[in-house]
């Protein structure tokens, strides 16, 4: 068990740039999530996977936002036309349905920072 | 809506004194469950316990104890005899149960930076 991975753990870009975020999860969890954490803040909920189906996505996902997961192992999160108010950690943490703790395991994360 | 209110920002303690970490909620539902998450220096979110609201039994786990009581809707976090390696930001969150399951979407606190002097 190598725990949830996420890349690039860091990433500069211009305003204006697309980014794209990597995440593989816990390999026998069918559940994963996006979570931003801007400093000083708690995590938010972005969006939330079931194998390959998108459940939900927050309001606070654009549409310059898109995640997949298209085999239901790794996920991509991607933002189009970054803005500086997108600088943020990005939070991938998976779970597997079912289980009683509700006990969801995250990544470390990926920065961005938008110039 | 939901609702976690962390009030305190920052606590400072001394090694091994007891410190218990405020958390007040917010939610419609009759079903929901209430976490803790600890997130150290390197930034990975560990999870240290989930209570469902049918469960209003206080927990104890080693130094670490819960206190959750429907009546305030309060679901504090108490340290007994902190350590250095405590310190870190510690997170409050609620969920719905809602048909995705209890997992779901978790509504985070703010956080409470705590920090163990030796």
């Amino acid at each position: 068990d190598t725990g949830v991975s996420q890349n690039p753990r860091h990433k500069i870009t211009k305003r204006g740039q697309n980014v794209t975020f990597r995440c593989d999860p816990i390999s026998e969890h069918n559940r994963l999530y996006w979570y931003r954490q801007t400093l000083g803040q708690g995590p938010e909920f972005l969006t939330y996977f079931q194998n390959e189906a998108q459940l939900e996505k927050s309001r606070l996902l654009s549409d310059r936002f898109s995640a997949e997961r298209p085999k239901g192992s790794f996920s991509t999160l991607e933002i189009q036309r970054t803005e500086q108010g997108d600088s943020a950690m990005y939070l991938c943490a998976s779970s597997l349905q079912g289980t009683n703790t509700g006990e969801l395991f995250f990544g470390e994360g990926s920065r961005l920072t938008v110039l | 809506a939901q609702k976690v209110t962390q009030a305190q920002t920052e606590i400072s303690v001394v090694e091994k004194e007891d410190v218990t970490l405020d958390c007040v909620y917010e939610t419609r539902d009759t079903t929901y469950y209430l976490f803790w998450y600890k997130q150290p220096p390197s930034g990975e979110l560990v999870f240290l316990i989930r209570r469902n609201s049918f469960d209003e039994q206080n927990e104890i786990s080693g130094r670490y104890s819960w206190n959750f009581q429907k009546s305030t809707s309060s679901f504090n976090f108490t340290i007994t005899a902190s350590q250095v390696v405590d310190s870190a930001v510690y997170f409050c969150a609620l969920s719905e149960a809602g048909y995705t399951g209890a997992n779901s979407k978790l509504t985070f606190g703010k956080g409470i930076t705590l920090s163990v002097r030796p």
